[in-house]
């Protein structure tokens, strides 16, 4: 069964610091594979995607994420946080169920910049 | 453009009360989904629709809660009788099947069950 884990929950970093949030997907296929960011009390908002082609996509926000198939993996990045970056962010793989398109998310990771 | 519109934002009602929640998905997105996310199960997908048609429903928690989707651009999402464990956030999302699987969310339904 698909499924993603985030193995952060809580991640602290100071404004300027860089950032990589990890995403571990299971997938039998070649995998749709997104990130989410959610800040309070709103809905969730794409900050990027992949599909195929190259393997490091790049975001909104100066949010990148690289796929490595090897090792099932997509984790985010971002050189230099900034303090409006204080979110929660989930990672998320498309899922073919009876020839329709679902996402599957991770329990989300977090984040808290500090000044 | 519009994106996906939810009301009521934030609901607050009695233990026992009929809830009504309502999405007006993406104009030309022909597939909708309804989310609960709480603290301790994070997001889960209750029902999803594909041309107004459920396609799978085997996340909605228990008979109490039943969904439709009358037409292209209106789903709702009701809960009778409502319990405090009902109380979380409710999403709706919207995508285009035949896509590549994107989902747009709406700003949520905060439900809270006295």
């Amino acid at each position: 069964a698909q499924s993603v884990t985030q193995p952060d929950i809580h991640i602290t970093v100071s404004e300027g610091a860089s950032l990589e949030l990890r995403c571990n997907y299971s997938y039998g296929a070649t995998p749709y594979l997104f990130w989410y960011v959610q800040s309070p009390g709103q809905g969730l908002q794409l900050l990027l995607k992949y599909f195929s082609g190259d393997t490091l996509v790049q975001g909104i926000k100066g949010f990148e994420a690289e796929f490595k198939r090897s090792q099932s993996s997509f984790n985010l990045r971002k050189p230099s946080v900034h303090w409006s970056d204080a979110a929660e962010y989930f990672c998320a793989v498309g899922a073919a169920a009876g020839g329709y398109n679902k996402l599957i998310f991770g329990a989300g990771t977090r984040l808290a910049v500090h000044p | 453009d519009a994106g996906v519109i939810q009301s009521p934002r934030h609901e607050v009602t009695e233990m026992g009360q009929e809830v009504t929640l309502r999405c007006k998905p993406i104009s030309g997105h022909n597939s909708l989904f309804w989310y609960r996310q709480t603290m301790m199960r994070g997001l889960e997908l209750l029902i999803y629709f594909n041309n107004n048609v459920p396609i799978d429903d085997s996340g909605m928690p228990e008979d109490r809660f039943s969904a439709k989707m009358p037409n292209a651009s209106f789903s709702t999402l009701k809960i009778q009788p409502s319990e405090p464990r009902d109380s979380a956030v409710y999403f709706c999302a919207s995508s285009f099947q035949g896509g590549t699987g994107e989902l747009f969310f709406g700003e949520g339904s905060r439900l809270t069950v006295l």
